[in-house]
Order: C-alpha cells, then structure tokens, then sequence
C-alpha cells in the first residue's frame, strides 16, 4: 500500500519569507508519480505539478520549485518569497503507473502567510 | 476553457431525502472521480469510472451510487443522506488512471 506523509500540519509566515512544504511518501512500485495540488479558501483543488519516479531533476515555476529525492522518498515544495495569496492548504499525492491506480493524499498542510 | 463542472455548488437536503449531485466534463478525460471532503481532512475518494467500468471503494457506503451515462457527465446519488454525510464533494477527472486530476469547484452538501 502507498502512503503519503506530510508532517507539517500548519506553517505560518510573514509575506516575503521563503517557506518548504515537506512530503515524504512510500510505495514499494518503482514507477510511480508524485503531484501537488494547492486548495484555497474557495475550496477548489488546483493542479500544481507532476513528477514522474524516473525523473529526479528539480522544476522550478516561478516562486515555485520542488525538490525530488528518490534516496529520501521525499517531493519538497519550496515558495520563493511568498505572497498572501500564496495562503492555502497544499496536498502532497502518489499514484502508481499501473492499472486502475488512483490518488494517495497526505494530510495537508495549511499555509497562512500574513502581511 | 475546458473545464470540471460541478452543479449546484451549495446543496441543502433534509435527513433522508435523496439528493443528486452532477459533474460534467469538457475535457473528454477517459476517469471521473467523485470525492468526499470533510473539514480539515484530504479528499476521501468513494468512486471512480474508467469510461464505464464503475471502480467502488471498499469502504464507500451503500448509500452512495453514482452513474455515468456518458463520457461527459457523472453522477453522485446519496439514497438517504445523514447528518454524518454533510461535506464537500469533489468531482475531478483524468486523461488516464494515475495521471493528474483536474477538479471542479465542488459542492457543499448541508444535510438538516
């Protein structure tokens, strides 16, 4: 079975601060993929980024970047400078290459980031 | 803009009235999801189709049904909704099982 660990339940910020959303996750598949989705307080899940087992090299999109270690089992989102409207719960998920797979969420983490 | 849609975006149902919820899809994705989300939890998945093979949770309760007549629109159907089934529900779709969901903007279920 996957399983998906975010630990941080609540990380609060000034605006401006760089800030790093942990996710550590399990699977005994080799192929499998990682993804992040943001949901803000209007409650709609937003699709941010999607990595496959295979490739371990980092992305960066805009104030956003994440950090992929197969060695750790770990998929990090940092946000550069971060904005108030960067406020919101942030779901780290695993899915397997394989048949009928489907989402494995961790818990969340809620961002609130203050002026 | 292709694009989840999910109707109505606030629903208000008495203890034991069957109530629908309807989601449609204009990015002709092969899987629909529909997701139970309780406050401060992940979304719980209750059931996915892959063009039209049904795939229930195993801990989905019978109350719950769901259809898809067609590759545009699904359905979720609570038969007799309780207090404890007052929630947000997810609908979200994917080209493929396993590849990335794209979500509609969900409906608040309040169940009085």
């Amino acid at each position: 079975a996957q399983k998906v660990t975010q630990a941080q339940t609540e990380i609060s910020v000034v605006e401006k601060e760089d800030v790093t959303l942990d996710c550590v996750y399990e699977t005994r598949d080799t192929t499998y993929y990682l993804f992040w989705y943001k949901q803000p307080p209007s409650g709609e899940l937003v699709f941010l980024i999607r990595r496959n087992s295979f490739d371990e090299q980092n992305e960066i999109s805009g104030r956003y970047s994440w950090n992929f270690q197969k060695s750790t089992s770990s998929f990090n989102f940092t946000i550069t400078a971060s904005q108030v409207v960067d406020s919101a719960v942030y779901f780290c998920a695993l899915s397997l290459n394989s048949g009928y797979s489907t989402l494995t969420f961790g818990k969340g983490t809620m961002l609130l980031v203050s002026p | 803009d292709a694009m989840v849609i999910q109707n109505p975006r606030y629903q208000v149902t008495q203890f034991g009235k069957p109530v629908t919820l309807s989601c449609s899809q204009t990015l002709n994705h092969n899987v629909m999801y529909w997701y139970q989300q309780k406050s401060s939890q992940a979304p719980k998945l209750l059931f996915h189709y892959y063009d039209k093979d049904f795939n229930n949770e195993a801990d989905t309760p019978d109350n719950f049904q769901s259809r898809r007549p067609n590759t545009s629109f699904c359905f979720l159907d609570i038969r007799s909704p309780g207090l404890g089934d007052a929630a947000m529900y997810l609908c979200a779709t994917s080209r493929d099982p396993g590849t990335e969901q794209y979500f509609g903007p969900g409906t608040r279920l309040t169940v009085t």
